[in-house]
């Protein structure tokens, strides 16, 4: 397809487990970002890639997130000893440049991910 | 306290009427601003951007002044299908991030 994809759609898993979220992005997107939303919350930064490296990681709230983007297109969040707060959909979105001036970033539908 | 504030509705408007959201942000660096669309359980999607010179598309006008830090999103005209979250976002100086606010949810009835 022709737009970011999401992978699982939904994910449930107990308390302590490790779940990996991986993003397709759109061919030739450059950038890639992960935002995570909880209810009735707008989206929360996470983490920027530019290529292959991780631009700007200060949206991840602690060591147990990490993110990699090792060829500079598909990337998996990963997140260890899960916890219950960490429920929330996971939504990555890509753009052709670091926005440049339009702002415009392209979302997945997201992971679903649920901690018993 | 908040980079973006947005006051969380929900707005029920009639079909026809007019309706305004207001948003505020903190970071007086700040250098550009729109809204986004977010359909329930969907992705949000970019709805425009915002000037300080005002921009409008269609039914939709959206109006940035800085002394403020204050962003605005008029609707005209509301349609049924403009039922939505509409989410106020920034960007910050870094140029990386796109801060969004909480959203604010409008119900067109018919």
């Amino acid at each position: 397809g022709a737009g970011v994809s999401q992978t699982p759609s939904n994910k449930v898993t107990e308390k302590g487990k490790y779940v990996e979220l991986r993003c397709d992005p759109i061919s030739g997107h450059t950038a890639l970002y992960w935002y995570r939303q909880s209810l009735g919350q707008g989206p929360e930064f996470l983490i920027y890639f530019q290529g292959t490296g991780a631009a700007d990681d200060s949206g991840l709230p602690n060591d147990r997130f990490f993110a990699v983007r090792p060829e500079g297109s598909v990337s998996t969040l990963k997140i260890q000893r899960t916890e219950r707060g960490d429920s929330a959909v996971y939504l990555c979105a890509s753009s052709l440049t670091p926005q440049g001036n339009t702002g415009e970033l392209f979302f997945g539908e997201g992971s679903r991910l649920t901690v018993l | 306290r908040k980079e973006v504030e947005q006051d969380p509705g929900p707005f029920n408007v009639p079909e026809g009427a007019t309706v305004a959201f207001n948003c505020t942000y903190s970071n007086s660096a700040s250098q550009s601003f729109f809204w986004y669309r977010q359909d329930c359980r969907k992705e949000p999607k970019l709805l425009m951007s915002v000037y300080s010179s005002g921009n409008e598309d269609g039914r939709f006008t959206a109006q940035l002044n800085r002394a403020s830090q204050y962003i605005s999103l008029l609707i005209r005209d509301s349609k049924l299908s403009d039922s939505a979250t509409y989410l106020c976002v920034v960007k910050g100086h870094s140029g990386y991030a796109l801060n969004f606010g909480k959203g604010t949810s409008l119900l067109v009835t018919p």
